[in-house]
């Protein structure tokens, strides 16, 4: 299994512009998530979705969209992008076990997305 | 909010037992304790989690207050590959999504 895959790894935007963030995971998890980091500060969680077709808002969704169209990916679109949104930005997913959410979250590598 | 409480960042010699503290005084009784640590710019990675006893796996131990209100996490033999931040989250396994926070964690450096 490749687990949590993301891609790109690092990218560079100008400010207005919009890029769509890759995230697959090959462990048939329902749940998935998407997070920032900033320098030195903990994670922060942006969107997440509990199976496909559905997804719902973390604590910083503005400026980001998602979409859930199958099991296994789970993109994050920035619209606009703009020089706050700069951060590394992790995916991630987690398994059910006995029909109840866990929180053992396997974690992507991460995006460095920088906004010049 | 946060719910858990770590000391900023703890220094442990190479060899040595690392002891990893976490602070959760007001967890429910049916949230459990996670450990996660971060390698310098990689994605979070899980350790070992528990509710009430204490719970050990090939790479650390987990050791859970009988109050419950605070745990510790044991890597037995620190190696400079375990310098990383360390998070403990609180969190119950729930049919529905629970909000979970990654404060800012624990730095442990390891020292040769």
């Amino acid at each position: 299994n490749a687990g949590v895959t993301q891609t790109p790894k690092f990218r560079i935007l100008k400010i207005g512009q919009s890029m769509t963030l890759q995230c697959t995971q090959d462990m048939n998890h329902n749940y998935m998530y998407w997070y920032r980091q900033d320098p030195g500060m903990g994670l922060k969680l942006i969107y997440y979705s509990v199976g496909a077709g559905i997804t719902d808002k973390g604590e910083v969704p503005n400026g980001y969209n998602v979409s859930r169209s199958t099991t296994e990916d789970f993109p994050l679109r920035l619209e606009l992008a703009a020089p706050s949104q700069t951060s590394v930005y992790f995916c991630a997913s987690s398994e059910i076990l006995a029909g109840f959410r866990t929180d053992t979250q396997y974690f992507g590598p991460g995006t460095r997305l920088t906004v010049l | 909010d946060a719910k858990t409480t770590q000391p900023p960042s703890m220094d442990c010699a190479e060899g040595r037992a690392a002891n990893l503290p976490c602070n959760h005084s007001t967890i429910s009784g049916n949230e459990y304790v996670y450990w996660y640590r971060q390698i310098h710019s990689q994605g979070p990675q899980y350790i070992i989690h528990g509710l009430k006893n204490n719970e050990t796996n090939e790479m650390a131990s987990l050791i859970i207050t009988e109050d419950r209100k605070s745990s510790t996490l044991i890597l037995p033999h620190a190696t400079l590959r375990d310098t990383a931040v360390y998070y403990c989250i609180v969190s119950a396994n729930s049919g529905g999504y629970q909000k979970v926070t990654f404060g800012t964690g624990t730095k442990l450096q390891v020292i040769p």
